[in-house]
């Protein structure tokens, strides 16, 4: 079954430290793979995607992702975080079924804390 | 630009009474996206709408739960007969090239069943 997994609930960094956020996927062929951010009280905003090319995506804000096709993984980092980064960050895959393809998976989401 | 616009941004209402919900999309987005968030819990797909295309309504929860989408811009999510689980923010999308996965969203309507 097409899955997408945020193993973290939370992650909490220093403002001014390299921040990681991790999702893996589980799908068949080749995976089209976002971000998505969650600000408090705001709607998610579009961060990044892969679908082709360099493994190292970078999207708004700073961000980047890296992808990683042997161990299925699709990890958000950032070298320095900022307190205004603290939000909840969804990573989502597009569903490869057949007729489905313009559906998103999302995994449940990952609470980022910035303390100062 | 305008951005998907969703109303009301709070609705509170009686156990058993019918809630509308209204999306605005961004203009010329051919795919609109309803989502349901619980508190703490991720989002709930609930139904798709592509241009003239018969909706993907493969994501409502029960027969209480219908939207419609008119003319291919504003639609409607209708809940009839309220029950307190269906307490969550509802979120709208749209997307201008649907397979692209990129969706835009908007704030949300957060709906309290009393």
């Amino acid at each position: 079954a097409q899955s997408v997994a945020q193993p973290e609930d939370q992650v909490n960094v220093a403002e001014g430290n390299p921040l990681t956020v991790k999702c893996t996927y589980s799908v068949s062929g080749n995976p089209y793979l976002f971000w998505y951010v969650q600000y408090p009280n705001r709607g998610l905003q579009f961060l990044l995607k892969y679908i082709t090319g360099d493994n190292l995506v970078k999207g708004s804000y700073g961000f980047e992702a890296e992808f990683n096709k042997s161990q299925t993984s699709f990890h958000l980092k950032k070298p320095s975080a900022l307190v205004s980064d603290s939000a909840l960050y969804f990573c989502a895959v597009r569903d490869m079924e057949a007729g489905n393809n313009r559906k998103l998976i999302w995994g449940l989401g990952t609470s980022l804390a910035v303390n100062p | 630009g305008a951005g998907v616009s969703q109303s009301p941004s709070n609705k509170v209402t009686e156990k058993g009474k019918d809630v509308e919900l209204r999306c605005d999309p961004i203009s010329g987005h051919t795919a609109l996206y309803w989502y349901r968030q619980s508190l703490g819990q991720g989002l709930e797909f609930l139904i798709y709408f592509q241009g003239n295309s018969a909706p993907d309504k493969s994501g409502l929860p029960s027969d209480r739960f219908s939207a419609e989408r008119t003319g291919g811009s504003v639609s409607t999510l209708t809940i009839q007969r309220t029950q307190q689980e269906d307490s969550a923010v509802y979120l709208c999308a749209s997307s201008p090239h649907p397979t692209s996965g990129e969706q835009f969203f908007g704030p949300g309507t957060r709906l309290t069943v009393l």
